[in-house]
């Protein structure tokens, strides 16, 4: 069974702090990973789709790295601000099909 | 900017019922996806539609579901005889060229509850 993982599971950091959290997926026949942003109500945002080892992709205040050998990615947010506050969720492909990890919540405080 | 539209955003059915789940691609997409999130757990992977035919679906995407594409712009979910399990929130999604290739664009999803 593939696994995608993402930790922390929920996240409060005040205004101004950078954070930063996980996504762990297997590091074998790997094709592309997705970042998106979901705000409660809204729909799922992307944020980067990240295919080669190595990649670092930047939006703004937010960035992501991705290590396909040990087969994990980093989402950073510098400097967060209230607006950030959503679940950040990864989706690993696999066949063709999107494997979605659990989600990191984040709560900025102001 | 163009989105992928949902209706009904909220949808209340009586176990055994036949619900129909609607979606409005954005125009120039030619994939098409359903996903489900069941309260508390990961989203998951439905089924995926090109030129009119299921190109992909997972083990979820039993007999008691199907897709159509009934005129250019809809794209609807239909569960046959719904379960109490089936209570969950179902989004669709559309991109151009393919799901690995690139961003994948969602809609804000069907809540559906099953009584």
């Amino acid at each position: 069974i593939l696994n995608v993982e993402q930790s922390p599971q929920s996240l409060h950091v005040q205004e101004g702090d950078s954070t930063n959290f996980t996504c762990s997926f297997p590091s074998s026949n790997f094709y592309a990973l997705h970042w998106y942003r979901w705000e409660t109500a809204k729909s799922p945002e992307a944020l980067f789709v990240m295919t080669l080892n190595g990649d670092e992709k930047k939006k703004g205040r937010i960035s992501a790295t991705l290590n396909t050998k040990e087969g994990y990615s980093y989402l950073y947010i510098k400097g967060s601000q209230p607006e950030d506050s959503a679940t950040y969720l990864c989706a690993f492909i696999h066949t063709d099909k999107l494997i979605f990890g659990t989600g990191t919540r984040l709560q900025v405080f102001p | 900017e163009p989105e992928v539209t949902q209706t009904p955003s909220h949808q209340v059915t009586q176990m055994g019922q036949e619900v129909i789940l609607r979606c409005v691609p954005i125009s120039n997409h030619l994939y098409f996806y359903w996903y489900r999130q069941i309260l508390g757990q990961k989203v998951e992977f439905l089924v995926s539609f090109y030129n009119n035919e299921i190109s992909e679906k997972s083990e979820i995407f039993d007999d008691q579901f199907s897709v159509e594409r009934p005129d250019g712009s809809n794209f609807t979910l239909k569960i046959r005889s719904t379960k109490l399990e089936d209570s969950a929130m179902y989004f669709c999604a559309s991109n151009q060229g393919g799901i690995a290739k690139e961003t994948q664009y969602f809609g804000p999803g069907t809540r559906l509850l099953v009584l």
